[in-house]
C-alpha cells in the first residue's frame, strides 16, 4: 500500500506570496492532519480535516488554512508568506476516527526569501 | 494542555550499547503514546506506540518503551545501538480528551551512535 504522499517536495517563494501545499493520505485513510517543523519550535499542530471538516485546529495565524476533499486528499494553503514561515511542513494520515495512529509523509519544504 | 518533555536533546552512544532515551508527559488522562524516528531530509516514521493493555511495546528495528503511568514516562530502549540507529527520535502523546487527532511532540532527541 502506498504511503502519504505530499506534494512538492520542495518550494521556494518571496515574502508576500502565498502558496499550496498538497498532500494524499494512504488509501483508506479519512483523517489528515499537518504539521510544522522548524528546528526553532519543533513539531507544531496546524490543523486536522476529517470527512472535509475541521475538527482541530493548532495555535497559528489565519493565514494558515487548508481543506480537505471527498477522496480525503487536503491541501493547505499559507497566504501573504513570511521569512518565519520556512519550515517543513508534513503531513499525516490516520484510518479512522478512533484510530490516532497517524503515518507521516515525507514532507514539503519550504523556503521563503 | 499536555505537554511532552524529552531530557537530552543529544544523546551519544558507542555501537553495541544500550540506547535509553527518555520521555515524560503531562496529562490528566492516561493518553496514547508514540515514539517517531526521523532520519535526515525525512519524514516521521511510527516506531511504536502505546494505547492500552501491555505496558511493554515492542517497535521496529530492535526498539521498545515501557508506559509508567505513576511516573508519567515512556522511555524508549533498546538494548544494541547500531549505527543506522543514528538520528533525531520524537516523543509524542494524543490526548483522550479531544476526540480528533492532535499529537503533541517533544522537542526530539538527536541519538549520535559512535563507532
Amino acid at each position: 500500500k502506498a504511503g502519504v504522499t505530499q506534494t512538492p517536495r520542495y518550494l521556494i517563494k518571496t515574502r508576500g506570496q502565498q502558496v499550496t501545499l498538497s498532500c494524499s493520505p494512504i488509501s483508506g485513510h479519512r483523517s489528515v492532519s499537518w504539521y510544522q517543523q522548524t528546528p526553532g519550535q519543533g513539531l507544531q499542530f496546524l490543523f486536522e480535516y476529517f470527512s472535509e471538516t475541521q475538527r482541530n485546529k493548532g495555535n497559528f495565524p489565519g493565514r494558515f488554512s487548508g481543506r480537505q476533499f471527498s477522496n480525503s486528499r487536503s491541501e493547505m494553503n499559507v497566504s501573504t508568506l513570511e521569512l518565519g514561515d520556512s519550515a517543513l511542513y508534513l503531513c499525516a494520515s490516520s484510518l479512522a476516527a478512533g484510530d490516532r495512529t497517524q503515518y507521516f509523509g515525507p514532507g514539503t519544504r519550504l523556503l521563503v526569501l | 494542555a499536555q505537554s511532552v518533555t524529552q531530557l537530552g536533546s543529544h544523546v551519544s552512544v558507542s555501537e553495541g550499547a544500550l540506547v535509553l532515551l527518555r520521555c515524560n508527559y503531562s496529562s490528566s488522562v492516561p493518553p496514547y503514546l508514540f515514539w517517531y524516528v526521523q532520519y535526515p531530509n525525512q519524514g516521521l516514521q511510527l516506531l511504536l506506540k502505546y494505547t492500552t493493555g501491555a505496558t511493554l511495546v515492542k517497535g521496529i528495528n530492535g526498539f521498545e518503551a515501557e508506559f509508567k503511568k505513576s511516573e508519567t514516562s515512556f522511555h524508549l530502549t533498546k538494548p544494541s545501538a547500531h549505527m543506522s540507529d543514528a538520528a533525531e527520535y520524537f516523543c509524542a502523546v494524543s490526548d483522550m480528551n479531544n476526540a480528533g487527532n492532535m499529537l503533541t511532540f517533544g522537542g526530539g532527541t538527536r541519538l549520535m551512535v559512535k563507532p
